[in-house]
């Protein structure tokens, strides 16, 4: 079946280190972007990327870094430079432009924790 | 910049009917979605409306005002399972590339 699939579910590291989250889909869309959300919040965008190759910060960029050498693989890197990484990352996905849909396609979210 | 604001939480008893409104501020704004989250899932997609009017899916229905920048997701015939925290979410930029998230709704379903 398609969709996306996010690894580890849970993860727990000490400060100072990095760590990075995969995210992969194969439902052949173009888009994909990462998310944060902390307890009892909204959804905030870390990055996005269009296309293969590209890719674009988000409102809260800092302290991560991504990368999109494949169309499936959008994995996403927490540096030590992030402050406060404790939280709950989804990695989604969506045709891309000029699809009129508003629907995001969501893995099952990674549990990050930190130490 | 965008931003968006719901209600933080609503409260309602099975077989009711709650809505849930959705004020934007965005650019480039090419349409609003819903989104459902249980405790510790992944959010699910509602609906979506690019534009002005009710669309219906099933028990869920959705509202959107494009000149009025609001929307409101509107359940009917409340159950026990629609208890979780509900989204709504600008797909706006250039390109309608961005989707922006609201703070969420936490529906509370009563018996």
């Amino acid at each position: 079946d398609g969709g996306i699939t996010q690894s580890p579910k849970y993860l727990f590291r000490k400060e100072g280190q990095n760590v990075t989250l995969s995210c992969e889909q194969n439902l052949n869309h173009d888009a994909m972007y990462w998310y944060r959300q902390d307890p009892g919040q909204g959804l905030r965008l870390i990055y996005y990327s269009q296309i293969v190759n590209d890719f674009q910060k988000g409102d809260i960029a800092e302290g991560y870094s991504v990368s999109r050498e494949k169309k499936e693989s959008f994995p996403l890197t927490v540096t030590s430079a992030q402050k406060n990484p404790t939280a709950f990352y989804l990695c989604a996905s969506q045709p891309g432009q000029g699809m009129n849909t508003g629907e995001l396609f969501f893995g099952e979210g990674s549990r990050l924790t930190v130490l | 910049g965008q931003s968006l604001e719901q209600p933080s939480e609503v409260t309602a008893v099975e077989g009711a009917i709650v809505q849930i409104n959705c004020t934007y501020q965005t650019s480039g704004f090419y349409g609003l979605s819903w989104y459902q989250q249980h405790d510790g899932g992944a959010p699910t997609f509602l609906s979506y409306n690019a534009l002005d009017g009710l669309e219906e899916t099933g028990r869920f229905s959705s509202f959107l005002s494009r000149s009025d920048s609001y929307g409101y997701l509107l359940l009917q015939e409340l159950q026990m399972k629609d208890s979780a925290s509900y989204f709504c979410a600008v797909r706006a930029g250039n390109y309608g590339q961005n989707f922006v998230f609201g703070p969420g709704t936490r529906l509370s379903v009563l018996p």
